[in-house]
């Protein structure tokens, strides 16, 4: 299957600081990218949609001035999280698919982030 | 709306048993549906998906999955369980009218016993 690359993997911050991550479809042309968060043994959560080009769509409830999404390739969505506090600690995933809504979406690694 | 329901929380199978891992969605349209995998601190792995073709759909690593239009189900089943099938599954929706958004179901443990 295809591959989608997240990074980094791990990262620890200072509250106040702001952390970017990177998802990176290495061997296709990723249309539509997804964010999701993850909490402990809970299922994932989206947090926003984005295609290449276009300003992504959020949830609701997720604050779009605090988890800023840029999607400027196919082949290239960054998540950056703004002024992170503890509370913004989790596991995020980023997820992404070609140019059909029939087909799978390939996931990332995730990254596991801990705000101190 | 449209959503998937995991029936179960948590699946606990002896090494070699068969294993059911219970899926049911609600879909006003002819869903797109997937099993995905996650071992610990990982991303996901796709098993297998169904996308309006066979309703019998095999996967990966002997799992396969049956849509069952009149039980809106899409259980996940092998029939035999391997110690490295332990690990979280989700069932997953795509929303064609939200532009094929992926809706996950809350997740089951599976726990593989020796």
């Amino acid at each position: 299957g295809a591959v989608v690359s997240q990074h980094p993997s791990r990262v620890i911050c200072k509250s106040g600081t702001s952390v970017k991550i990177e998802c990176r479809s290495l061997d296709f042309q990723a249309t539509t990218m997804f964010w999701y968060r993850q909490f402990p043994k809970q299922s994932l959560m989206l947090m926003a949609t984005s295609n290449e080009g276009s300003k992504a769509t959020y949830e609701q409830g997720v604050e779009k001035d605090k988890f800023l999404i840029n999607h400027a390739s196919l082949t290239l969505s960054t998540l950056t999280v703004t002024s992170a506090h503890p509370e913004d600690s989790s596991f995020y995933i980023c997820s992404a698919r070609g140019d059909s809504t029939n087909t799978e979406a390939f996931f990332g690694q995730g990254t596991r982030l801990t705000v101190v | 709306a449209q959503s998937v329901t995991q029936l179960d929380s948590h699946v606990s199978v002896s090494e070699g048993t068969p294993v059911l891992l219970r899926c049911n969605y609600s879909s006003s349209y002819s869903p797109s549906l997937f099993w995905y995998v996650q071992h610990p601190n990982k991303g996901l792995q796709l098993l297998l998906k169904y996308t309006s073709a066979a309703t019998l759909v095999k996967g990966i690593n002997g799992f396969e999955a049956e849509f069952k239009k009149s039980e809106t189900s899409f259980h996940l089943t092998k029939p035999s369980a391997h110690m490295s099938d332990a690990a979280e599954y989700f069932c997953v929706v795509s929303l064609y009218n939200q532009g094929g958004k992926l809706i996950f179901g809350q997740g089951t443990e599976l726990s593989v016993k020796p």
